[in-house]
C-alpha cells in the first residue's frame, strides 16, 4: 500500500534555531501534501497544504514566514520551522493522497510524525 | 458549531464487547468519511472509510453513515485491549478543497 516517510522522527533543537522536516510519498506521486499539527490530547490542525511546483496553501492563523513549506517535486514536501521557539513544540504530521483529494478510493495517509521540542 | 463532532471520551468497555463511535458533521455536502485510530505518540492510521448510506463492514470493524442525519457511526466488535486508541473521524468538504476535516477524536478503553 501507500506508505509516506516522514524524518526526522523526533528533534530537539535551542530556540531561535531552524528546523526541517522532511515527507516523502515512497511509492506513488503526491501533487498535495497537508501539513498537520497536533497538540497533547488535541485533534489534528491543518497547517497548510502543500502543492507541487506551485506557493503551499496555509491555513488561516498560520504564519506562512514562520512555518515554510517546499514542494520542488512530487514525491518530497518540506517544513521548515523558522526561528523556532518553545511554543512550537508540538508533533508535526505530513500526509499525502493519490490524486491530490482524498477520497475513498484515495485515503489520505499520514507519515509516522515529527516530535519538536524546542528548548 | 465545530464541522465535525465527536465525543472525548473515554469510552471504556470490556473485553470482549462491542465499543460503538460516534461522530456527527455539520456540512451537508460532505461526500467521503474516514476512521482513523492514533495510537499515543503515533501518527493516525486508517481504519475504515465510507461514502455511501448504510453499513460497511471490515472484520470487527462496522462503519455506518447516515447523509440524512449527518451522522457517522464505528463499531468495533469483540473489542480487545490492543483496540484502546483514540478513534478519529474525518470528514471531506463539499467544497472540493482537498481538505480532510477531523474530529477532536474519541479515547476508547478496553478493559481486559
Amino acid at each position: 500500500g501507500a506508505v509516506v516517510s516522514q524524518h526526522p522522527s523526533r528533534v530537539i533543537c535551542k530556540s531561535g534555531t531552524s528546523v526541517k522536516i522532511e515527507c516523502r510519498s515512497l511509492d506513488f506521486q503526491a501533487t498535495t501534501m497537508f501539513w498537520y499539527r497536533q497538540f497533547p490530547k488535541k485533534s489534528l490542525m491543518l497547517m497548510a497544504t502543500s502543492n507541487e511546483g506551485s506557493k503551499a496553501t496555509y491555513e488561516q492563523g498560520v504564519e506562512k514566514d514562520k512555518f515554510l513549506i517546499n514542494h520542488a517535486s512530487l514525491t518530497l514536501s518540506t517544513l521548515t520551522v523558522t526561528s523556532a521557539h518553545p511554543e512550537d513544540s508540538s508533533f508535526y504530521i505530513c500526509s499525502a493522497v493519490l490524486g491530490g483529494s482524498p477520497t475513498v478510493g484515495s485515503p489520505l495517509h499520514f507519515g509516522n510524525g515529527t516530535r519538536l521540542t524546542v528548548t | 458549531q465545530k464541522e465535525v463532532e465527536q465525543n472525548s471520551g473515554p469510552l471504556s468497555v470490556p473485553e470482549g464487547a462491542i465499543a460503538s463511535l460516534n461522530c456527527t458533521y455539520s456540512d451537508r455536502g460532505s461526500q467521503s468519511f474516514f476512521w482513523y485510530r492514533q495510537y499515543s505518540g503515533k501518527s493516525p492510521e486508517l481504519i475504515m472509510f465510507i461514502y455511501s448510506n448504510g453499513d460497511k463492514e471490515d472484520g470487527r470493524f462496522t462503519a455506518q453513515l447516515n447523509k440524512a442525519s449527518q451522522y457517522v457511526s464505528l463499531l468495533i466488535r469483540d473489542s480487545q485491549p490492543s483496540d484502546s486508541a483514540t478513534y478519529l473521524c474525518a470528514v471531506t468538504g463539499s467544497s472540493n478543497t482537498g481538505k480532510l476535516i477531523f474530529g477532536q477524536g474519541t479515547t476508547l478503553q478496553v478493559k481486559p
